[in-house]
């Protein structure tokens, strides 16, 4: 599994869109990412995931690079809830399932 | 409600003595999996296990033991803890093994202390 780095930390302001970004340099053909979030006291919850192309749920939008040696989180309009953790994570999906979260973006949103 | 439940919450104890967490889950999942999570170094997986009767190594297994008896239950056995396994500890399930990018569900936490 390709390491990621992350930022430590990020600001934004309520109701602007966020991008988080994520570097996974060593990334191979077949790893996907993975986003997950953790707000305060609680285990981290699912976002987003991705291979290739760009992807969007309810939640948020991963764009990936053409390179897929980085990727961006994109919340289109924080809100105060959104204040948490945000890990990006590359997995290989054959072989040991082993998860490497890192240290993750804290994101502050300011009202 | 779908979820994953760990016990006990919190635990305060002494160096030595064995101690056991439990993680249980009720949406008949293959995959489960512990990881802790200390400042500054953020989660780190522990073991993980793919089915019943299967279990591997994550990064950080020294010092712990799982089992995996039944597919519903996935305890943390720490037979001689030390005060570096202070930290606070999720258990986590996802639905298969044939499809790794399917979400992971987490539970609460363990927020462990060892004197």
């Amino acid at each position: 599994d390709a390491k990621t780095t992350q930022p430590n930390s990020m600001e934004s302001n309520e109701e602007e869109p966020v991008h988080l970004p994520c570097n996974h340099s060593t990334i191979s053909g077949t790893d996907y990412i993975h986003w997950y979030r953790q707000l305060p006291s609680q285990g981290p919850e699912y976002v987003i995931h991705g291979l290739t192309s760009n992807v969007n749920n309810r939640m948020a939008s991963l764009a990936i690079a053409e390179d897929r040696k980085s990727s961006t989180l994109i919340l289109h309009r924080a809100t105060l809830r959104d204040a948490a953790v945000y890990y990006c994570i590359s997995q290989t999906p054959s072989g040991t399932y082993k998860y490497i979260f890192g240290t993750g973006t804290r994101l502050k949103v300011l009202a | 409600e779908a979820q994953v439940t760990q016990n006990p919450r919190y635990l305060i104890t002494v160096t030595g003595k064995k101690l056991t967490v439990t993680c249980s889950q009720n949406m008949n999942h293959e995959y489960m999996s512990w990881y802790r999570q200390d400042p500054g170094l953020g989660l780190r997986q522990i073991y993980y296990s793919m089915n019943v009767e299967v279990t591997d190594k994550g990064d950080v297994p020294e010092g712990y033991k799982v089992s995996r008896k039944e597919k519903r239950n996935f305890p943390l056995i720490l037979e001689s803890p030390s005060p570096n396994q202070t930290s606070l500890y999720f258990c986590a399930s996802s639905s298969t093994t044939e499809q790794p990018t399917d979400t992971q569900y987490f539970g609460p936490g363990t927020r462990l202390t060892v004197l």
